[in-house]
Formats: structure tokens, C-alpha cells, sequence
């Protein structure tokens, strides 16, 4: 089942911060994000497995609650570089299967 | 390092045909999957290639198949191609074993049904 992205899109100035989460219905194993610009192909970010720790990548985290079958990405002080779609994806082992969400478009403004 | 290769980028087929779209994974990565995406159902995964075995498929109709040959390289193939087939399908590789979960996206080929 197709894991659920809120909200489907956000619009900041520079400087803001943005919060993208992902639920799913299903217990989850991994959580893989991944962003994409517009005509270009996604480009993986992290990814936060059960048990796991929260991962960061620059100015932008993701926390993983294995109770609430929930994962939240965080962008702090969002640049310009960090407009795209963010799609979360949830994987079992073999982390070519992914199934992704329907994405999150994330515009900033300067 | 070169990327994830795609070929053909683009390209217009109609009704009934069937197309054979070609995908070559970064060196040494013998794990290749296939994503469908479209505006309306965004990224479906269609499946994955390790060591020239199918590891796992998605919910698509037989007339998607694939293969992955003995350098890695993968082909995916259409038959009786439907209106709702027009879309971007991605290829994306990894490692396959003890890797860090990155998966490598081409940037796609663009399939337009007539």
C-alpha cells in the first residue's frame, strides 16, 4: 500500500523551514527519501531503517517512529537548491522494491 | 564514475506496438529496478534485477517483462502498447548486496503512446 505524503505541497521564502511527512498503513522496515527536480531524476537523501537513528544530511533530517509507522523529513533554513518533489519511499529488505508516496512539491522563494 | 544510462530518452510509439527500452546501471551494481512514473500514480516500482534473476515484480500485466543479462545491463519490453502506458521509466541500480540503500536513477525514457 502506497504510503501517505502530507502535505502535497508547501511554498516558503529562503531562510524558512519545512516539515514533510509520511505515513503508512503498513509496519515499516525502511523509509528511503528521495528528491527530484523538475525534468531530472530523483536523487536519493537518506534513508532511516527500524531501530535505526535519526539521520541528517546537511541542513536537512528525517526521523523515523516505528510505533506510528510515521517518518518526518525536516528542511531547516531552506535554500533556493531545495525546490523539487520529495517522495518518501518504504522498502522491505531488498531496497530495490521501494513503494513511494504520492510526493510532496516543495517550492522556495528568494 | 558514469551514471545510470537510459536509451532511447525519448520516443513515440502507437497502439498495439511494443517497445524495448534499455537501461545500463553504473559499474559493478548487479541490482537494476524499473519505476513507472505518471502524474497520476506517480513512481510504481516494476521490478527488480540481481544477478540476472528477478528478484521482485509490481503489480503491472504480463505485458511488461524485463531481463537483465550477465554485464548488468537490463532491457524492459511492452507488448501491445496501451494509451495508458505513455510515461517516464526510470531505471535505477545498486550495489544489490550489503549496500547502503541508494538507489541510482537514470533519467528515464519518455514513452509517448498514440
Amino acid at each position: 500500500q502506497q504510503p501517505v505524503q502530507s502535505p502535497q505541497a508547501v511554498i516558503l521564502r529562503e531562510g524558512e523551514d519545512a516539515v514533510i511527512n509520511c505515513s503508512s498503513s503498513k509496519a515499516l522496515y525502511s523509509v528511503h527519501w528521495y528528491r527530484q527536480k523538475h525534468g531530472e531524476a530523483p536523487v536519493f537523501l537518506m534513508i532511516l531503517l527500524k531501530g535505526g537513528e535519526q539521520k541528517g544530511h546537511d541542513k536537512i533530517s528525517a526521523s523515523f517512529n516505528e510505533k506510528k509507522q510515521q517518518s518526518s523529513l525536516y528542511l531547516t533554513a531552506s535554500q533556493l537548491s531545495y525546490s523539487g518533489t520529495y517522495f518518501c519511499g518504504t522498502g522491505g529488505t531488498s531496497y530495490g522494491k521501494l513503494t513511494f508516496g504520492q510526493g510532496t512539491i516543495l517550492t522556495v522563494h528568494p | 564514475k558514469a551514471g545510470v544510462t537510459q536509451t532511447p530518452r525519448y520516443l513515440i510509439k502507437t497502439r498495439g506496438q511494443q517497445v524495448t527500452l534499455s537501461c545500463s546501471p553504473i559499474s559493478g551494481h548487479r541490482s537494476v529496478s524499473w519505476y513507472q512514473q505518471t502524474p497520476g500514480q506517480g513512481l510504481q516500482f516494476l521490478f527488480e534485477y540481481f544477478s540476472e534473476t528477478q528478484r521482485n515484480k509490481g503489480n503491472f500485466p504480463g505485458r511488461f517483462s524485463g531481463r537483465q543479462f550477465s554485464n548488468s545491463r537490463s532491457e524492459m519490453n511492452v507488448s501491445t502498447l496501451e494509451l495508458g502506458d505513455s510515461a517516464l521509466y526510470l531505471c535505477a541500480s545498486n550495489p544489490g548486496l550489503a549496500d547502503t540503500g541508494e538507489l541510482f536513477f537514470g533519467e528515464g525514457s519518455r514513452l509517448t503512446v498514440l
